[in-house]
């Protein structure tokens, strides 16, 4: 699994986009980007993935650089249950296993 | 999405006695599950990877003899701490895979355990 590094915390108002960044520079053609999150006490929920192209979904958007070394994910109205750490991961679609590292500790300000 | 459904969500033995969490996928069959520990203000470590129908692959340093893992279907997966010590308190969280939804892994609500 190519290794990510995030920021380790961010702040964002409530009702503003919360843009999370992830850099994967050593990520291989084959490995997908996920991201998922983890409200206290809960089991990670997953969010979205893509490849190279940008993707959206009820929850989130995730952009992707071209050169595939980094991405953004982006919740475009924040609110206070968005309050979590966020996990991004570089991950092949086969029976690979999910390491995650110490994720963003994001903030939702009322 | 699709759904992993671990219980018992919280369970308090007795240390040097045996406990058992299950892990099963509602909705799809998973022919690979995952099992996490979690401690607090950590982030989730890796345990064991479980293969229906074979043995599991532990990470380096879990000790398998005492963190069983059996994946006798596809749908269930279980995580059995043998003679649980007070330092085997945790929070335990398994995965699965979901070969028709692009590979994606979803995770159960996991499960306290408290050894006493």
């Amino acid at each position: 699994d190519a290794k990510t590094t995030q920021p380790p915390s961010m702040d964002c108002a409530e009702g503003r986009a919360a843009n999370l960044p992830c850099n994967h520079s050593t990520i291989s053609g084959n490995e997908y980007v996920y991201w998922y999150r983890q409200i206290h006490s809960q089991g990670p929920q997953y969010i979205i993935h893509g490849l190279k192209n940008n993707e959206t979904n009820e929850m989130a958007s995730l952009i992707i650089t071209e050169d595939r070394k980094s991405s953004t994910l982006i919740l475009p109205h924040a609110t206070l249950r968005d309050t979590a750490v966020y996990y991004c991961i570089g991950a092949k679609t086969s029976y690979d296993k999910v390491i995650f590292g110490p994720g963003t500790s994001l903030s939702v300000i009322p | 999405g699709a759904v992993v459904s671990q219980h018992p969500s919280r369970v308090i033995c007795k240390s040097g006695t045996s406990v058992k969490i299950e892990c099963r996928s509602l909705d799809f069959q998973a022919t690979t599950m995952f099992w996490y520990r979690q401690f607090p203000k950590q982030s989730l470590m890796l345990m064991a990877t479980s293969n229906e129908g074979s043995k599991a692959t532990y990470e380096q340093g879990v000790e398998k003899d005492k963190f069983l893992i059996n994946h006798a279907s596809l749908t269930l997966s279980t995580l059995t701490v043998t003679s649980a010590h007070p330092e085997d308190s945790s929070f335990y969280i398994c995965s699965a895979r979901d070969v028709s939804s692009g590979n994606t892994i979803y995770f159960g609500e996991g499960s306290w355990l408290t050894v006493v």
